[in-house]
């Protein structure tokens, strides 16, 4: 059975950083695309960053660039995102999602309030 | 960044009724398209990929169809458990992006 889940959720203050991560489980974690999404409180889903195979292609949304960075070992299978300079705007539910044709499995989220 | 914009935003509905939501792109996304059913409290799940082709163990009643900029997934005899949001995904640039989301309620 297909399993992602992810930690390192919680509050962090305004500017400070987070580490989110994401243990996959029942696939071949080195053979699919990943990627993030987040989903502020009462809004829609955003795709926030993408990551290849191989981990040598990366893509990430305007809105994280340049703060955000994405990573994955495969030997762990397992994807990152490390979170700096958070603001208020950056409080929302993220999940990591694996990409086959769209993104077909997705974690349960795991929460990051950015508050002081 | 493609813009997608779905409509309408609510769409109130009684049982065994069709429910016919949009998705419209602003540049041609060939028929990159995925649509997602969400309910309160859990996370996405996929419904349609490739505009038109049904995920696994997604029950017949939903249908996608659409290319190039206008998308529409019809949910044929609505159920009560079909209550959610719905929304668009496409993955033809390498920046994805989602649509708003329209909400579905079962009267």
């Amino acid at each position: 059975e297909v399993q992602l889940v992810e930690s390192g959720g919680g509050l962090v203050q305004p500017g400070g950083s987070l580490r989110l991560s994401c243990a996959a489980s029942g696939f071949t974690f080195s053979s699919f695309e990943m990627n993030w999404v987040r989903q502020a409180p009462g809004k829609g889903l955003e795709w926030i960053s993408y990551i290849s195979r191989s981990g040598s292609t990366i893509s990430y949304a305007d809105s994280v660039k340049g703060r955000f960075t994405i990573s994955r070992d495969n030997a762990k299978n397992s994807l990152y995102l490390q979170m700096n300079s958070l603001g208020a705007e950056d409080t929302a539910v993220y999940y990591c999602a694996r990409a086959t044709v769209a993104f077909d499995y997705w974690g349960q989220g795991t929460l990051v309030t950015v508050s002081s | 960044e493609i813009v997608l914009t779905q409509s309408p935003g609510t769409l109130s509905l009684s049982p065994g009724e069709r429910a016919t939501l949009s998705c419209r792109a602003s540049q041609s996304i060939s028929n990159y398209l995925a649509w997602y059913q969400q309910k309160r409290g859990q996370a996405p799940r996929l419904l349609i990929y490739g505009a038109s082709s049904r995920a696994t163990g997604i029950p017949d009643r939903f249908s996608g169809s659409g290319t190039g900029t206008d998308f529409t997934l019809t949910i044929s005899r609505l159920e009560p458990e079909d209550s959610a949001v719905y929304s668009c995904l496409q993955y033809h640039s390498s920046q994805r992006t989602f649509g708003q989301g329209t909400k579905v309620e079962i009267k």
